[in-house]
């Protein structure tokens, strides 16, 4: 079974730091990109950003709204992706979910797709004095 | 960033009912559109992806429509469990860009 366990989240003061982690257990962790999307109590799905496999030069790519402050990593030798979070505002209050894309790829035409499936419980930040 | 529009933001509905729910995007996304369950305090589950493929396990009651620019995620027959909040997801290009939600409650 394809499983995502986040830890790490809690309370932290506005411009503080704090590093949540994902487990990932049941599939080939080292071959997949890793995602994190958050949800502020009451509001919608934000994609906060993502990194790709070794294959794929661990590149990441970031939401505007965290880029500069936020770094996603991996350790393949653990299956566990990172988000650091560094000059957290109020505003970075929310659920921060990881979730693994399951890719699709047809050799033959060269289609390829993605969606988002499964996503961890979540574990909540709350910033704030 | 492509932009993911979902009316309506809200609907009520009664167990039985046929329910579609709509997600536009701003520019044409061919078939790279994903939706997603949201019960509270739970994570999103996928239901649909690729616009019309439903997931394994996911009931047939569900079924997604559209290309290009207009989606639709219809339940032929509501049942108490689907009373959720829905998000259409485009999967076209970085960001992945979700819907607002469409939240489904009990008339």
């Amino acid at each position: 079974e394809v499983q995502l366990v986040e830890s790490g989240g809690g309370l932290v003061q506005p411009g503080g730091s704090l590093k949540l982690s994902c487990a990932a257990s049941g599939f080939t962790f080292s071959g997949s990109a890793m995602h994190w999307v958050r949800q502020a109590s009451g509001k919608g799905l934000e994609w906060v950003g993502r990194i790709r496999s070794k294959a794929n030069s661990y590149a990441t790519a970031y939401a505007a709204s965290v880029k500069g402050r936020f770094t996603i990593s991996r350790d393949d030798s653990k299956n566990t992706a990172y988000l650091q979070m560094n000059s957290l505002k109020t505003e970075d209050t929310a659920v921060y979910y990881c979730t693994r894309p399951a890719v699709y790829y047809d050799i033959l035409t060269g289609y390829s797709d993605n969606w988002f499936d499964p996503w961890g419980q979540g574990t909540l930040v709350t910033v704030s004095s | 960033d492509i932009q993911m529009t979902q009316s309506p933001s809200s609907l009520s509905a009664s167990v039985g009912d046929r329910v579609t729910i709509t997600c536009r995007a701003s520019q044409s996304i061919s078939s790279y559109l994903n939706w997603y369950q949201q019960k509270p305090g739970k994570a999103p589950k996928l239901l649909i992806y690729a616009a019309s493929s439903l997931q394994s396990g996911v009931p047939s009651r569900f079924s997604g429509s559209g290309s290009g620019t207009d989606f639709t995620l219809t339940i032929s027959s509501l049942q108490p469990e689907d009373f959720a909040t829905y998000y259409c997801q485009q999967s076209y290009s970085t960001p992945p860009v979700f819907g607002q939600g469409t939240k489904l409650e009990i008339k």
